[in-house]
Order: C-alpha cells, then sequence, then structure tokens
C-alpha cells in the first residue's frame, strides 16, 4: 500500500480547462509538497503547505489535514503545463517523506 | 528564487568506472541535501539525505559503499557512483533545502548512462 496516493495518474485537457490534480496520504505529516516535472526532468517546487490555501498566478493547491487530502488546481490550463506532477509529504514523526507516483498532464492546443 | 546547479548533466562512462556528480546551491546556504535517482517513467526515489558535516543517511537497500555522498560545505554536495555497473545508469536528481522540514530546490539533474 502506497502512503502516498494520486490521481488521476494521466491526465489529458484542452487548453484552457480548469485541472485538478488530487493528493491523498495515510500518514500524519508535518507539511505537503506540490512539485512540477518538466518532460526534460527538470523539476520546479510549486508549493509547500501544511494548511489551508496557497496560490501562485494560475496556481492553487489546497489541503484539508483532517481528510489527509490534497488538491492542486491549474485554472485557464495552457500547452506549458503539460507535465507530470508529484506530492510529496513529510510525516511529522521524523525525518521523513514519501512521495506519490505523479500525474502525468497533458494540455492540448 | 534559489538556485540549484548539478553538473555534469549528462555523463557517458564505461562499466568499472567512477563518476562524481556535483550539486551546487547558488544564492543560500543549504543545511540538507537530498539525492534521488529517478528511472524512466517512474517517480522519484530517495537514495540518502545528507547535513553539512556529517555523514549522510541512506534509505533502505542504497549501498552507502557504491555511492559516496560528502556534504562538506554549506553549499555543495557529491555524488560518487563507484564502479558504475549499467545498472546504475539513470537520472540522478540532487535537491537543496535550508534544513530537513523546509522547501527543496531542485537541481536540473545528470543523466548518467553505463556502458
Amino acid at each position: 500500500k502506497n502512503e502516498v496516493e494520486q490521481s488521476p495518474q494521466n491526465l489529458t485537457a484542452q487548453e484552457g480547462e480548469f485541472i485538478t490534480i488530487n493528493c491523498s496520504y495515510s500518514v500524519g505529516i508535518s507539511a505537503l509538497h506540490w512539485l512540477q516535472q518538466h518532460p526534460g526532468g527538470g523539476i520546479v517546487s510549486l508549493f509547500m503547505l501544511s494548511s489551508g490555501k496557497k496560490k501562485h498566478g494560475r496556481l492553487i493547491a489546497t489541503i484539508n489535514i483532517q481528510e489527509k487530502h490534497s488538491s492542486l488546481h491549474i485554472t485557464a490550463s495552457h500547452p506549458r503545463d503539460s507535465a507530470v506532477y508529484i506530492c510529496a509529504v513529510f510525516l511529522n514523526t521524523g525525518n521523513q517523506f514519501y512521495f506519490g507516483t505523479g500525474t502525468s498532464l497533458t494540455v492540448i492546443p | 528564487g534559489a538556485v540549484v546547479s548539478q553538473h555534469p548533466s549528462r555523463v557517458i562512462c564505461k562499466s568499472g568506472t567512477s563518476v562524481k556528480i556535483e550539486c551546487r546551491s547558488l544564492d543560500f546556504q543549504a543545511t540538507t541535501m537530498f539525492w534521488y535517482r529517478q528511472f524512466p517513467k517512474q517517480s522519484l526515489m530517495l537514495m540518502a539525505t545528507s547535513n553539512e558535516g556529517s555523514k549522510a543517511t541512506y534509505e533502505q537497500g542504497v549501498e552507502k559503499d557504491k555511492f559516496l555522498i560528502n556534504h562538506a560545505s554549506l553549499t555543495l554536495s557529491t555524488l560518487t557512483v563507484t564502479s558504475a555497473h549499467p545498472e546504475d545508469s539513470s537520472f540522478y536528481i540532487c535537491s537543496a533545502s535550508r534544513d530537513f522540514y523546509n522547501e527543496q530546490f531542485f537541481g536540473p539533474g545528470t543523466r548518467l548512462t553505463v556502458l
């Protein structure tokens, strides 16, 4: 059983669509990290959050600690948003974190 | 924003040779650096966590004698793949953080091919 589950695994959207990627986890955490990995391999840190909601440009991340769930939303999606989105959780019991398997997003013009 | 560099970006070597990969935090002091490996179409796999000035903590199943990690300063960590074999071919990525619980900033990765 994976401690971190992401859904969907793959997602194809038309340019302009609103996109939601979900991350559920089964462990107690101190923080959750959303990452974006581009086709070339480079990884960008999008958000690190432990409660509530954060917004940066067209990206919004929310987390519900009680429900052990986080969502990443992309508004007005664009082909350049095509990437793999990964969530990672930091355990509140020590120096450990787990990664989700990623959601591969393709935005079609 | 915080910038992390990795060098080299790509390396091809013969089986049995050792390869050193450098990870540098360019504009902040990184108390903690992480080394990951990623196989095609798979997620990141944490190999080890290093804190400046102390020995690295390796994840289960990662051979510490094969993957030597040195975090000698607050801006530099190195990963040396010793006696590389074809099965070590992978994409190696480092990240740096001000401390373990802070946001991680990732390097661009190093693609290692062992012939």
